[in-house]
């Protein structure tokens, strides 16, 4: 079974320049979370999806971030425009509608650097 | 409301040695408790997971963690350290019919050889 897929791996970008990142989760995965990772920290939720529906992202920024899951499966996290605190690692995650725990399951990762 | 604290931000072993990373955990609800490992470059892989049921949990790698109710806590040991454990390792919580995970700030191990 193919984990959490997630391009690209690395982006260095020019601060107010645009960017934008894709997850595919696991096949019947149908709640996906995007995360941001500082340095030397454990991930925190930006938003979180049940299908197309963005259920929870209170803690996404919205003057500059922006996500979507059009057809419920694979999503993209966008940053516009970027600014040099957003460096860093932005990881998606998804879990199974027949997993009464909500276990998560990580894909690599994008690492961002904003110059 | 849900809280973990992972005591020691860095841990050394040697080759062979014992591994035990501590986690505490506050949660106003039965907790669901994870530990994730991350290699460099690499994503979170899950370890193990306790939610219900028998308090000491076996995960992959040799790596298991029990939890302690009375002690709030779910510290992750492993008999016998491998060079290849050497990673950074996250404790998460969350609480029972909820799915908002909370982690750690992380701990990174180091094995000497």
């Amino acid at each position: 079974e193919a984990g959490v897929v997630q391009s690209p791996r690395y982006k260095i970008i020019e601060k107010k320049q645009p960017v934008a990142f894709w997850c595919n989760p696991i096949s019947g995965h149908n709640t996906l979370y995007w995360y941001l990772q500082n340095l030397g920290q454990g991930p925190e939720l930006l938003i979180r999806y049940e299908n197309e529906e963005a259920v929870d992202d209170s803690q996404l920024p919205k003057d500059r971030f922006s996500a979507e899951r059009l057809k419920g499966v694979d999503s993209t996290l966008k940053i516009q425009p970027a600014e040099l605190g957003d460096s860093a690692v932005y990881l998606c995650a998804s879990s199974s509608p027949t997993d009464t725990t909500d276990t998560q399951y990580f894909g690599p990762g994008t690492r961002l650097t904003v110059l | 409301a849900q809280s973990v604290t992972q005591l020691g931000s860095h841990v050394s072993v040697s080759e062979g040695a014992l591994v035990l990373l501590r986690c505490n955990y506050s949660s106003s609800v039965p907790p669901y408790l994870f530990w994730y490992v991350q290699y460099p470059n690499q994503g979170l892989q899950l370890l193990l997971k306790y939610t219900t049921g028998a308090t000491l949990v076996k995960g992959i790698n040799g790596f298991e963690a029990e939890f302690k109710k009375s002690e709030t806590s779910f510290h992750l040991t492993k008999p016998s350290a491998h060079m290849s454990d050497a990673a950074e390792y996250f404790c998460a919580v969350s609480g029972s019919g909820t799915y908002k995970y909370i982690f750690g700030t992380g701990t990174r191990l180091k094995v000497l050889a």
